[in-house]
Order: structure tokens, then C-alpha cells, then sequence
């Protein structure tokens, strides 16, 4: 079975300070990838997913992820923070024509004001 | 739009007794609806996969006679834990793929406080 790695489970910064969350996954075949957003109290929303192209992918709310295939690894950056962003992220893969997903642990993100 | 509703919000019941969750597309219409189980500060973990109409598709694992699922409409899929057991206390969460979208699209529903004393 797949398994998806998030490390560093809490993450705390300053506003207008940059994040980047890693994301390594085990399977070696095709993969679709995902990031997903829980702010507090809410549901998880999609905020940027990989399927094929461009390995840099844009998000909403100024989010972007890297598909390295060499490492297996999907990561998210933001160049500068806000408190808003204050929320659980989780990475999430999928095998290539398969819609089941596999999660991380996911990283608990708090952004100081 | 793709709003995923779920109900109850949170339940407490006695072990042994059995608990329905409703998942709810409220605005599209859903081939494949997905149910997972996550533990605290732990990842969501998918159970069962379900398409209407058809059987539940369940993980390696997971018991399908104690978690039923049926998906008897395009807008409702139904998780009933039966004879539960404290064990079973965990967070549940549907979500729903659009029939006329992507296969890949998943939307989430808010999820289900499952307490079982």
C-alpha cells in the first residue's frame, strides 16, 4: 500500500514569514497529487492538485506546490503567511486512474499575527 | 457550489446500539461517494468507497458487516456503525465526486463526531 509522509506535524510562524510544508509519497507509479486546507471548524477544500504538465502547480490564496518525481515528493510553499492561513493541511495522493485517495497526517500550521 | 452536507453533526450513543450517518450532495449530482475515519491527530483513512447503486467497495480491513454503506441515490450515501462499541468513537467524514466533473474531484463534507459510551 501507498503512504504519504508529512513531517513536522506543528508548524507555528510569524505573519508575512514564507512556509513550506513536505509531502513524500511511496508508490512508484503515475500519481495525481492534492493538497488539501482545514481551517478551524471546517471542512476540507482542495487548494491545489497535480495531474500532468507543468510540475509547478498554483493554488488558491497564493499557495503553490512542486511535483519533483525524482523524490517522490509534492511540496507546498507560500512565500508570505498571513493569520489566516492558520489551518491542518494534508497532502493526499491518488494513483493514475484510480480516485482513491491516500492521506498524510497532516500539518498543523499556526501563524502568529 | 459542490457543498457536501452530513448529519448529524456529532452523536453519542450506547455500546451496542447502531448509529446512521447521512452524506448529502446538496447541489450536484454524485457517482462515487467516499467514507473515511480519521483518529485524532491522526491522517483520514479511507473505508469504503461507494457507487450508486451498487455494492460499497470497502478497504483492506475494514469491517464491512459492521459498516454498512448504501448509496441508494446520485445525492445520498448512508454509514451505519452497527452494534458499536466505544472502539468505533472516531470522526467520520464522507465526500462526493461529481458525476458530470472529474473522477479525481472530491468534496468534503464536514464530518461526524461518532462518540460511543
Amino acid at each position: 500500500a501507498q503512504s504519504v509522509s508529512q513531517h513536522n506535524h506543528h508548524v507555528i510562524l510569524s505573519e508575512a514569514a514564507s512556509l513550506e510544508l513536505g509531502c513524500n509519497y511511496s508508490y512508484g507509479g503515475t500519481v495525481n497529487l492534492f493538497w488539501y486546507v482545514q481551517y478551524p471548524g471546517q471542512h476540507l477544500q482542495l487548494l491545489l492538485k497535480y495531474f500532468s504538465g507543468d510540475p509547478l502547480v498554483k493554488g488558491i490564496k497564493g499557495f503553490e506546490a512542486e511535483f519533483i518525481k525524482s523524490k517522490f515528493s509534492f511540496n507546498l510553499r507560500k512565500p508570505s503567511v498571513q493569520w489566516s492561513d492558520t489551518a491542518e493541511y494534508f497532502c493526499a495522493v491518488a494513483r493514475y486512474g484510480n480516485n482513491r485517495l491516500a492521506f498524510g497526517k497532516g500539518n498543523q500550521v499556526v501563524v502568529i499575527p | 457550489g459542490a457543498v457536501v452536507s452530513q448529519h448529524p453533526s456529532w452523536v453519542i450513543c450506547k455500546s451496542g446500539t447502531s448509529v446512521k450517518i447521512e452524506c448529502r450532495s446538496l447541489d450536484f449530482q454524485a457517482t462515487t461517494m467516499f467514507w473515511y475515519r480519521q483518529f485524532p491527530k491522526q491522517s483520514l483513512m479511507l473505508m469504503a468507497t461507494s457507487n450508486e447503486g451498487s455494492k460499497a467497495t470497502y478497504e483492506q480491513g475494514v469491517e464491512k458487516d459492521k459498516f454498512l454503506i448504501n448509496h441508494a441515490s446520485l445525492t445520498l450515501s448512508t454509514l451505519t456503525v452497527t452494534s458499536a462499541h466505544p472502539e468505533d468513537s472516531s470522526f467520520y467524514i464522507c465526500s462526493a465526486s461529481p458525476t458530470s466533473g472529474s473522477d479525481y474531484e472530491q468534496y468534503f463534507g464536514p464530518g461526524t463526531r461518532l462518540t460511543v459510551t
